[in-house]
């Protein structure tokens, strides 16, 4: 069945520092890759989508990078700041489905 | 412009009963989709409408069931209440008739059962 891994463990670093998170997925083929932001209590806000034929996406600080033959994702934070401490969530897609198929999320805590 | 409204944020219910939550999409999002979040299992997909068709539906019992109406508004309703529904049930619109656009999620009914 899917499988979807993102690390359980909190990612504890110094403000200022790059955050880098990792997605592994298993048995499947996505057509694109999303990355979402959670803070408690809320609705995941959206970040980054990258299709399988990109390999690197920016916007401001993010970067993410897609490599279907390892079939992983990271998603970058540089520079980062407190007010980035979230879960962060990566979800798998086909086209001609609107189910994404997400990973239970990494929980980065970022220190002044 | 307004986001994706949930209502209602917070519900309890007693086991057996039924509950109906409701979703307004984005203006102009045709496209619903309904999750549901537990700390174990993350986020599972529930079912997703387009234009008042169901097009897609996950792996939950038929007690679980939704709609969509002509102005893309949508509901959830769960019958017969189990203390296991407990959890955090998310609506995301999206802008385009595949998820590769982005949802928009709405902040969440939070519904336990007790």
């Amino acid at each position: 069945s899917q499988k979807i891994e993102q690390n359980s463990e909190a990612l504890n670093i110094q403000e200022g520092k790059t955050a880098t998170l990792t997605c592994n997925y298993t048995n499947y083929s996505p057509a694109y890759l999303q990355w979402y932001r959670q803070d408690p209590g809320r609705g995941p806000v959206f970040l980054l989508l990258i299709r399988e034929n990109e390999k690197e996406k920016r916007k401001e600080r993010l970067k993410v990078t897609f490599d279907t033959t390892l079939k992983q994702s990271l998603f970058h934070i540089t520079a980062s700041q407190p007010a980035d401490s979230a879960t962060y969530l990566c979800a798998l897609g086909n086209t001609g489905f609107q189910k994404l198929v997400f990973g239970t999320g990494t929980r980065l805590l970022v220190s002044p | 412009k307004a986001g994706v409204t949930q209502t209602p944020r917070y519900l309890i219910k007693t086991r057996g009963q039924q509950v109906t939550l409701s979703c307004s999409p984005i203006s102009g999002h045709r496209s619903v989709s309904w999750y549901q979040q537990t700390p174990g299992q993350g986020l599972q997909f529930l079912f997703e409408y387009f234009s008042e068709t169901q097009r897609n539906k996950g792996n939950f019992p038929g007690r679980f069931s939704g709609r969509q109406f002509s102005n893309s508004r949508s509901e959830m309703n769960v019958s017969t209440l189990e203390l296991g529904d407990s959890a955090l049930y998310l609506c995301a619109s999206s802008l385009g008739a595949e998820a590769n656009y982005g949802y928009t999620f709405g902040s969440g009914t939070r519904l336990t059962v007790v």
